[in-house]
C-alpha cells in the first residue's frame, strides 16, 4: 500500500469477542475513514474521524485515532458471524482537490459462530 | 436511497481488446472516483472528476482514459488490455466541499482479462 498498513492480515474470533484491527498511515490528513468490504464486494463507509478528534463511536464500533503516532484502531465489539468482511482504513489529504482515498492493506476478519 | 451504479458487473475480455466501464453517481453528487483493485490488493486510486472535469490522477495508465459527461455519469475506458488488467475496478462518488469526504462506492466490475 502506498499509504498504510494494517495489522493484522488476518484475524479469526469466535462470536461474541470484540475485534481489535490497526492501520497506520505515513502523510498528513484530513480524515480517516474505515470501510467494509465483503469478499469480491462493494465497500461500504463504517465510520469517520476527523484529524482533530480521538475518539469516535459509532453502534458496535470505536475508532480511536493518535495523529501524533499516525495510527487508528477500530474496535468492533460483541462480534457476529455476519461481521465477517475485509477492513480497510482509508485516508485523504488536506488539500482541497485532494480527496482522493489511500487505502491501507486491509484486515481479512472471520467470526467463527 | 439510490446508490452508485455501476455495469456491467461482470466483464470478460481477451487481450489487446478494449473495454468500457460505466458508473452513475448518487443523484447531486458531483464527484467521481475510479479504484482499481486487484486481487489480494487494496483499492488503488486512478482518477478523479468534479464538476465534468478531472480533478486528480493517480496510477491510471495511458491505456485508460475517462470522462464525466454532463449528466454526471462517467465512464473508464481501457485499451490494449493485458492480463494485468483484471481487476475490481470500483466508482465511487461524493459531494465534493462538505466537511466529510465519505465516499459512496457502487458494487464494482470485475474485468477479466483471458
Amino acid at each position: 500500500s502506498q499509504q498504510g498498513e494494517e495489522d493484522p492480515q488476518a484475524l479469526s474470533i469466535q462470536e461474541g469477542e470484540n475485534a481489535t484491527m490497526n492501520c497506520s498511515y505515513k502523510t498528513s490528513i484530513n480524515n480517516l475513514q474505515w470501510y467494509r468490504q465483503n469478499s469480491g464486494r462493494g465497500l461500504v463507509h463504517l465510520i469517520l474521524i476527523r484529524s482533530n478528534e480521538r475518539e469516535k463511536h459509532s453502534g458496535r464500533l470505536r475508532v480511536t485515532l493518535d495523529t501524533s503516532k499516525k495510527s487508528s484502531s477500530l474496535l468492533i465489539t460483541a462480534s457476529r458471524a455476519a461481521d465477517t468482511a475485509s477492513y480497510f482504513c482509508a485516508t485523504d489529504g488536506k488539500n482541497f482537490g485532494n480527496e482522493k482515498l489511500t487505502f491501507g492493506t486491509g484486515t481479512r476478519l472471520t467470526i467463527i459462530p | 436511497a439510490a446508490g452508485v451504479i455501476q455495469s456491467p458487473r461482470h466483464l470478460i475480455k481477451e487481450k489487446r481488446e478494449t473495454a468500457t466501464l460505466k458508473c452513475y453517481p448518487i443523484p447531486r453528487h458531483d464527484t467521481v472516483y475510479w479504484y482499481q483493485q486487484g486481487p489480494g490488493q487494496d483499492p488503488q486510486f486512478l482518477i478523479s472528476f468534479y464538476e465534468k472535469m478531472q480533478s486528480d490522477k493517480g496510477s491510471i495508465p495511458d491505456r485508460f482514459s475517462a470522462q464525466q459527461f454532463s449528466d454526471y455519469h462517467s465512464e473508464l475506458n481501457m485499451s490494449s488490455l493485458e492480463l494485468g488488467d483484471s481487476a475490481l475496478y470500483f466508482c465511487a462518488s461524493s459531494l465534493r466541499g462538505g466537511i466529510k469526504n465519505i465516499q459512496y462506492f457502487g458494487a464494482g466490475t470485475r474485468l477479466s482479462v483471458l
